[in-house]
């Protein structure tokens, strides 16, 4: 079975920009969850989606928003970029809808200048 | 708060020495308790979990955990590390508190950096 997959690996925008990345979960899992990992901050959850509906958000502002479409994929979006949003922006999917297991992908770098 | 802790920011060990990794939590209710481990250059990797039952897991390559509910502790140990064992670890809580509609919600501690010197 493929591994979650993230789309681009890297990205370099500028302040003011917006965003916009991917990821495809592993095939059969419907919950997609979205995390932020910096270096000050760690890893911090951002939200989860299941079956096309945002269940649960992190303590983010309104500029971080995200959906999931019916084949379980889904994408974030950070609008008018800030130079704090510059991280690692990881992807994870769950088969069970609660409490269980996540598997990472391997991130988007994204750098705001 | 809820919270996770992992009391060990840098650790640095020799090969064949043991390792224990402290993690505890805050939370109440049903919690699902995980290690995760990141290589360098590499994505985030479940090392092993805990949902119910024996509150000794064990994981992949050689590492175990154990969950200690009174203290609120998931400390992960292996007992003899190898050069390869460097890397970044995570402890992570996925709890039922403050998750009402459920879901999939990891909670990760900072991070242990552990290096292993030859």
């Amino acid at each position: 079975k493929a591994g979650v997959t993230q789309t681009p690996r890297y990205l370099i925008k500028t302040r003011g920009q917006q965003v916009t990345l991917s990821c495809s979960p592993i095939s059969g899992h419907r919950s997609v969850s979205w995390y932020q990992q910096t270096p000050g901050q760690g890893l911090q959850f951002l939200f989860e989606y299941f079956s096309e509906t945002q269940r649960n958000k992190g303590n983010f502002p309104g500029r971080f928003s995200g959906r999931q479409f019916s084949n379980s994929r889904s994408e974030m979006n950070v609008s008018t970029l800030e130079l704090g949003d510059s991280a690692l922006y990881l992807c994870a999917s769950s088969f069970q809808s609660s409490y269980n297991e996540q598997f990472f992908g391997p991130g988007t770098r994204l750098t705001v200048l | 708060a809820q919270s996770v802790s992992q009391h060990n920011h840098h650790v640095i060990l020799s090969e064949a020495a043991s390792l224990e990794l402290g993690c505890n939590y805050s939370y109440g209710g049903t919690v699902n308790l995980f290690w995760y481990v990141q290589y360098p250059g590499q994505h985030l990797q479940l090392l092993l979990k805990y949902f119910s039952g024996d509150p000794l897991v064990k994981g992949i390559k050689g590492f175990e955990a154990e969950f200690i509910k009174s203290k609120f502790s998931f400390n992960l140990r292996k007992p003899s590390v190898q050069w390869s064992d460097t890397a970044e670890y995570f402890c992570a809580v996925n709890a039922s508190e403050g998750l009402t509609g459920g879901g999939n919600k990891l909670t990760f501690g900072t991070g242990t950096q552990l290096k292993v010197e030859l």
